[in-house]
């Protein structure tokens, strides 16, 4: 079945540094990959668009210049995160749409 | 290998009908299990469940646990169009990283 991961699982950064995260879709290929954002209660915000070979659509309210996303390949997208600050902290989750949307097992960032 | 299985893949009732999805799940450490609804953009969290044979109930929609079988069902009763959604079935894992595995889903449609 179609797989997505995602590297690294949980990464603990000091505030102002730049963090990246990769999610790649294993065993197929992936011209959209979404990038969502876990909130306390579970809640999922989906917070862009990426599109291999153009630029990402960012949902109203997230800053492109602070979550910078690339989908360089059909089978991987980076969202890095620059200036990282503790507000930033949180789960960050991809998915690649095929026949359906197949979800990364997450990332979870934290900002010291 | 963590994995979530979600039955059926597809469904389309009438108005009115009953239906139950179900999730089973193969994971190692298991934390909870939750369910998302998705329509558009980002999927709507619907229920968290940690406790086997305990029912969660929100209106129409309900869903239990059973972690000896390793599996959970959703159940909507008195099926409207606007349940017509994907749902999506997530299973978290106790690392670190609190890990999300998601199933593939289930396209739900109601006609009228």
């Amino acid at each position: 079945g179609a797989v997505v991961s995602q590297h690294p699982s949980w990464v603990i950064c000091k505030s102002g540094t730049s963090v990246k995260i990769e999610c790649r879709s294993l065993d197929f290929q992936a011209t959209t990959m979404f990038w969502y954002r876990q909130f306390p209660k579970k809640s999922l915000m989906l917070m862009a668009t990426s599109n291999e070979g153009s630029k990402a659509t960012y949902e109203q309210g997230v800053e492109k210049d602070k979550f910078l996303i690339n989908h360089a390949s059909l089978t991987l997208s980076t969202l890095t995160v620059t200036s990282a600050h503790p507000e930033d902290s949180s789960f960050y989750i991809c998915s690649a749409q095929a026949y359906t949307q197949y979800f990364g097992p997450g990332t979870r960032l934290t900002v010291l | 290998e963590d994995k979530v299985v979600q039955s059926p893949l597809s469904l389309v009732v009438h108005e009115g009908d009953t239906v139950t999805l179900n999730c089973s799940y193969e994971v190692t450490n298991f934390r909870s299990l939750l369910w998302y609804k998705q329509e558009k953009k980002a999927p709507t969290f619907l229920f968290m469940l940690t406790s086997s044979g305990i029912e969660k109930k929100s209106g129409r929609l309900s869903s239990i646990l059973d972690k000896k079988e390793l599996f959970s069902i959703l159940n909507i009763t008195a099926t409207q169009t606007g349940d017509s959604a994907v749902y999506l079935c997530a299973v978290g894992v106790l690392t670190g990283a609190n890990n999300l595995f998601f199933g593939t889903g289930t396209r739900l449609t109601v006609i009228p």
